[in-house]
């Protein structure tokens, strides 16, 4: 089955840092992929799509300069988040459409979880 | 936009019972309805899915079914067991892999 890592999987920094999160799709191509935040007990928010080769697309409400997205290469796209502060800690989840049967299943990764301190 | 309705958002249930979750879409192009099973600390699992071409599909103890008249879908489990305590989550997407997701339901099962 489609595989997505992410990496790391837990991570800490001090306010006003920037930290950058991996998502990598291990045994398929993945032209998109998505960028989830998810709060603790709430549901995934959808942050942004991430595009190969071109500028990511960001929901409406989320800062592109805050949440610097990078999709350079067909099994990696990275987020960036910039000047953290405490309310960016959460937990952080990309997906990719598979590979399978048609162009709707998505796989998740296993998810960051950002510490702002 | 879509908009994603589920019910209930907690459900405890006693082993070998079944466990019923509904959810409600608003956006007559959503086609396709995915479940995901998310463990505490973990990524979201696809443990079903559903095109709106189809209005059941079935896997081992696991079903889904959907009426696209009355745009609502649930997820049966049946003979439920311990290792299905988790939040579940439904979704709708009317375009390719962008999902909205509901607010997730709290599944306890207990022995």
């Amino acid at each position: 089955g489609a595989v997505v890592s992410q990496h790391p999987s837990r991570v800490i920094c001090k306010s006003g840092t920037s930290v950058k999160i991996e998502c990598r799709s291990l045994d398929f191509q993945a032209t998109t992929m998505f960028w989830y935040r998810q709060f603790p007990k709430q549901s995934l928010m959808l942050m942004a799509t991430s595009n190969e080769g071109s500028k990511a697309t960001y929901e409406q409400g989320v800062e592109k300069d805050k949440f610097l997205i990078n999709h350079a290469s067909l099994t990696l796209s990275t987020l960036t988040v910039t000047s953290a502060h405490p309310e960016d800690s959460s937990f952080y989840i990309c997906s990719a459409p598979g590979s399978g049967t048609g162009p709707y299943e998505q796989y998740f990764g296993p998810g960051t979880r950002l510490t702002v301190t | 936009g879509e908009n994603v309705e589920q019910h209930p958002s907690t459900l405890s249930v006693q082993e070998g019972d079944s466990a019923v979750i509904k959810c409600t879409y608003s956006d007559s192009a959503s086609n396709y309805f995915p479940w995901y099973k998310q463990e505490l600390g973990k990524g979201p699992q696809l443990i079903i899915d559903i095109r709106s071409n189809v209005g059941e599909k079935k896997d081992q103890r696991i079903a889904v079914t959907l009426n696209k008249t009355a745009k609502h879908f649930s997820l049966h489990i049946t003979e439920t067991q311990p290792e299905d305590s988790a939040v579940y989550f439904c979704a709708a997407s009317s375009s390719w892999g962008k999902l909205q997701f509901g607010a997730g339901t709290q599944v306890v099962v207990t022995p």
